[in-house]
């Protein structure tokens, strides 16, 4: 049972491009929620979906960042015109069922480099 | 006043040293709480659930203390692999949205 999988581990954007990061969530799980965490820092909420909805996403910037998880396919995450501040490492974690009843299981991450 | 506060450390500790960390939260709704395990640059790993009666976990010990609004995590017998950074998580009745700690960083040394 493979675990929740990210792609890319490593992105390198110049300022302006766009970044788009994948999250498959493990077999079974429709929850997924996407977290930043800046260096030093501990990890911050950004959005949480299930499939072909946006659960809450009151921790993601209004402007150019926006998610996705359609029915079939990973869950995205898109940042549109990054700036240095943008430079992360951001998780995806996936869990069966609402949060309160079970554990979230994290991805590896995509570090996200913005030069 | 944060929503979840760690000490960040670091606690520099031998092999075979008892270490112990807490937790404090701000929100008195606060219902599920768990510690959860960072290895530098990887992803966080779940260590264990904290309950209201504690719970114990080979050397690993949790406590909660509503009273007080903490959680705690004891280490018995520390062994070189447990360094890594411990992250108390939050999450508040019927809220699906957990707060992480900044966490707290351990150095097991020989």
């Amino acid at each position: 049972n493979a675990g929740v999988m990210q792609n890319p581990r490593h992105l390198v954007r110049r300022r302006g491009q766009e970044a788009r990061l994948r999250c498959s969530p493990m077999k079974g799980h429709s929850h997924v929620y996407w977290y930043r965490q800046l260096p030093e820092e501990g990890l911050k909420f950004m959005v949480y979906l299930q499939k072909e909805n946006i659960i809450d996403e009151s921790g993601m910037p209004k402007e150019r960042f926006s998610a996705e998880f359609p029915k079939e396919g990973p869950s995205i995450l898109r940042i549109q015109q990054v700036v240095r501040g943008d430079s992360a490492a951001y998780f995806c974690a996936s869990s069966p069922q609402g949060l309160e009843n079970n554990e979230q299981f994290f991805g590896p991450g995509t570090r996200l480099t913005v030069l | 006043r944060k929503e979840v506060e760690q000490d960040p450390g670091p606690f520099n500790v031998p092999e075979g040293a008892t270490v112990a960390f807490n937790c404090t939260y701000s929100n008195s709704a606060s219902q599920s709480f768990f510690w959860y395990r960072q290895d530098c640059r990887k992803e966080p790993k779940l260590l264990m659930s904290v309950y209201s009666s504690g719970n114990e976990d080979g050397r690993f010990t949790a406590q909660l203390n509503r009273a007080s609004q903490y959680i705690s995590l004891l280490i018995r017998d520390s062994k070189l692999s447990d360094s890594a950074t411990y992250l108390c998580v939050v999450l508040a009745g019927g809220s699906y949205i957990p707060t992480f700690g900044r966490g707290t960083s351990l150095i097991v040394h020989p």
